[in-house]
């Protein structure tokens, strides 16, 4: 059973460049969020995706995007990139987490690390 | 901001010893969580408590939570050199179905 899959796990751009990680969820689950880990710190919420929809989303600017295929994969977007920009991106998936009245256990994917230069 | 903030920041301790890491939140929540995170990869889920519970254990892992005080403690026993890594609290505000991670322990356990 494979679990959360992530690409690519690492990747370069310069400033102002646009990029795309890719996330396939483990098997059976169909709630993906992004997460942004910049070095020393915490995971940042990005946003969270169900049925092809953007649910929640966190503090993060109209410059990351993203979406859900019906196979549950998903995608995140980022344009404009800024030097800040650099991090780990991760990708968590859960079993339905609004048929349920709390957030659950999150499987983790290893992650894209992004540098920009 | 952070839902989380974990303290301490980075604790180093001898093969054999507890190993024992705080986590305060802000807002009511629905359950807790704690995840390890070696060094650049993902994260691991390693127990939830529910904000009913008190008190809940895992093998070595024994985690606390008091909701009056807005804080849980993980405590590992008898560490090894295998459990270094980063150890994050992460909440899941009432309303909402995401989780919001601390900042973090470094937990360095010296063989």
């Amino acid at each position: 059973d494979a679990g959360v899959t992530q690409s690519p796990t690492h990747l370069i751009k310069t400033r102002g460049q646009q990029v795309t990680l890719r996330c396939s969820p483990k098997s059976g689950h169909d709630t993906v969020s992004w997460y942004q880990q910049a070095l020393g710190q915490g995971p940042q919420f990005i946003f969270q995706y169900y049925e092809e929809e953007e649910r929640q989303r966190g503090n993060f600017p109209d410059r990351f995007s993203g979406h859900q295929f019906p196979n549950y994969s998903s995608e995140l977007n980022v344009n404009a990139l800024l030097l800040g920009d650099s991090a780990l991106y991760l990708c968590a998936s859960s079993f339905s987490i609004y048929k349920r009245s709390r957030a659950g256990e999150l499987f983790f994917g290893e992650g894209s690390r992004l540098t920009v230069l | 901001s952070q839902q989380g903030e974990e303290d301490p920041q980075a604790l180093s301790i001898q093969e054999g010893e507890n190993a024992t890491m705080n986590c305060s939140y802000k807002t009511s929540i629905n359950n807790l969580q704690w995840y390890r995170q070696n060094s650049g990869r993902g994260l691991v889920h390693l127990i939830l408590i529910r904000s009913n519970e008190r008190e809940k254990h895992s093998g070595r892992l024994r985690v606390t939570l008091d909701t009056s005080k807005k804080s849980s403690s993980l405590l590992i026993t008898a560490s090894r050199a295998a459990d270094t890594a980063s150890y994050f609290c992460a909440t899941d505000k009432i309303g909402a179905n995401n989780l919001f991670f601390g900042t973090g322990t470094r937990l360095t356990v010296i063989p």
